[in-house]
């Protein structure tokens, strides 16, 4: 596995303000994702971080409203632009190592919008 | 039809007893299968992974795959109060690496 670090690990932000989480992986990893939970549910896919390349969207999230960056193998960005209360959640990000399947998860960054 | 399906919880089971956790996933081409484990408020930790058909042991931990009734499960020996969790089936999507993440099973483990 992975040692993965998110910052922040939480925040309260106001309606209308941008907020961007921060992870980073303490070796290189070949794939990096980004995942939602929302109070009380499971994980939803927002993207997988794509090194050097925009970033792969799941249906229902777009880049205005998720901008992601990976400039590199061990490091990835989350922006949530324009929050609303409903953007309130954790966000996760997972990677992916070499010749392997399984996902590994950061701690998570747990977001209030007021 | 939901991606993937998990029995709906809480589900209580007494110390020491066997915890059964089941997931059903709707893509045919799917190959790769997933356990985590969820603590309230913490981050999903992965437990089992499965590729094959049949059984896979891990200490207390069972996995088993039924690929043609695209079933897969958890079963959880001797359960411990530590073992009370939401239990995260995932699936791979397609042939991609992507997951699809089931609802969640919520176990408690009654002392």
């Amino acid at each position: 596995s992975a040692v993965i670090s998110q910052k922040p690990s939480r925040d309260i932000c106001q309606r209308g303000t941008s907020l961007t989480i921060q992870c980073q992986v303490d070796s290189q990893v070949t794939m990096m994702f980004w995942y939602r939970q929302q109070p009380g549910q499971s994980l939803t896919l927002i993207a997988t971080a794509n090194q050097g390349s925009e970033a792969t969207y799941e249906s229902g999230f777009v880049i205005d409203k998720f901008p992601i960056s990976r400039p590199n193998l061990t490091f990835s960005t989350l922006t949530v632009s324009n929050m609303s209360p409903e953007d309130s959640s954790i966000y996760l990000c997972s990677v992916k190592l070499a010749g392997v399947y399984e996902q590994y998860f950061g701690p998570g960054t747990r977001l209030t919008v007021t | 039809q939901k991606e993937v399906e998990q029995n709906s919880g809480p589900l209580s089971v007494p110390e020491g007893a066997i915890a059964s956790l089941n997931c059903t996933y709707s893509d045919r081409v799917s190959q790769s299968f997933f356990w985590y484990r969820q603590y309230s408020g913490k981050s999903p930790e992965l437990i089992m992974s499965i590729y094959s058909n049949g059984d896979k042991e891990d200490g207390r931990f069972t996995a088993q795959l039924n690929k043609a009734s695209q079933y897969v499960s958890l079963l959880i020996r001797d359960s411990q109060p530590s073992d009370s969790a939401t239990y995260l089936c995932a699936v791979n999507r397609g042939y991609g690496q992507n997951f699809v993440f089931g609802p969640g099973t919520r176990l408690s483990v009654l002392p």
